[in-house]
C-alpha cells in the first residue's frame, strides 16, 4: 500500500510569513495526526483528527496554527504567522484506528526553517 | 512535564552484540508502549509494541520488556546489525481514548561494524 504522503519536504520562510503543509494519509485511514519534532527532541502532537472531525488539538497553538481535514481524507496544517522557533520537522501519520499499540504510519515530514 | 523519558542520548555497540535502550515513564495509567525507529530524512516507523498487562513482547531480533513497578520499559535488540544504527524514540498510549503518543527524546543508536 502507498504510505503517507507530505509536500513540501522542505520549506524555508522568513519570520511573519505564512506556510501551509499538505498530507495525504494511506487511504481508509480514519485517524490523521500533525506532529512537530524540534530538532533534538520527540514527536509532540499538535492536532488529531477522526474522519473530519478534530479529537485532541489541546496542544496546538492556535493563535497562529490551524489545520483542516476536508472529506476525511487529505489534510493541510498552516502557519500564519510564522516565528522563528516554528522551525520543526512537521510530520504527519495516520491509522486505520486509533493507535493503542498497533502503532500508526508516518510520513516523511516536512522540514520548515524560518529565518 | 516529561511524562516519556530516554536518558541516554546515544549508544554505540559492536555488530553482533547486543544493543539495549532504555525508556522511563511517570504515568502508570499509560496502557501501551512502543518503539519507533528513525532513519535520517524519514519519518519514524513503528517497530514493537507491548501492553501494559504484559511484562515482554518479542518480534524476531527485538524484544521489549516491561517493568511497571519501576515504570521501565527497555528494547533489546540482539544480535546488533549495522542497519540499527537510528534514532530510537520510546512513545507511550494514554487512556483518554484519542490514542495519542507521547514520545520520548530519542536514543541514537551506532552499531559498529
Amino acid at each position: 500500500e502507498a504510505g503517507v504522503a507530505q509536500s513540501p519536504r522542505y520549506k524555508i520562510i522568513e519570520k511573519r510569513q505564512s506556510v501551509a503543509f499538505w498530507c495525504n494519509p494511506i487511504s481508509g485511514h480514519a485517524t490523521l495526526y500533525w506532529y512537530q519534532q524540534i530538532l533534538g527532541q520527540g514527536p509532540k502532537l499538535l492536532i488529531q483528527f477522526q474522519n473530519n472531525g478534530v479529537v485532541d488539538d489541546s496542544q496546538l497553538p492556535k493563535d497562529r496554527f490551524s489545520a483542516e481535514r476536508l472529506k476525511g481524507v487529505d489534510s493541510t496544517l498552516k502557519i500564519q504567522p510564522a516565528k522563528l522557533e516554528d522551525s520543526a520537522v512537521y510530520l504527519c501519520a495516520s491509522s486505520l484506528v486509533g493507535g493503542g499499540g498497533y502503532g500508526y504510519t508516518f510520513g516523511s515530514g516536512t522540514r520548515l526553517t524560518v529565518v | 512535564d516529561q511524562q516519556v523519558k530516554q536518558n541516554s542520548p546515544s549508544l554505540s555497540v559492536q555488530e553482533g552484540r547486543i544493543s539495549i535502550l532504555n525508556c522511563d515513564y511517570t504515568n502508570s495509567m499509560f496502557d501501551y508502549f512502543l518503539w519507533y525507529k528513525k532513519y535520517p530524512a524519514e519519518g519514524p516507523t513503528f517497530l514493537i509494541s507491548i501492553s501494559s498487562i504484559k511484562d515482554k513482547n518479542e518480534d524476531g531480533r527485538f524484544t521489549v520488556f516491561l517493568n511497571k513497578s519501576a515504570k521501565h520499559l527497555s528494547l533489546h535488540i540482539v544480535p546488533s546489525q549495522p542497519g540499527d544504527s537510528a534514532v530510537y524514540f520510546c512513545a507511550a498510549s494514554g487512556t483518554s481514548g484519542t490514542y495519542k503518543y507521547i514520545f520520548g527524546t530519542g536514543t541514537r543508536l551506532k552499531v559498529l561494524a
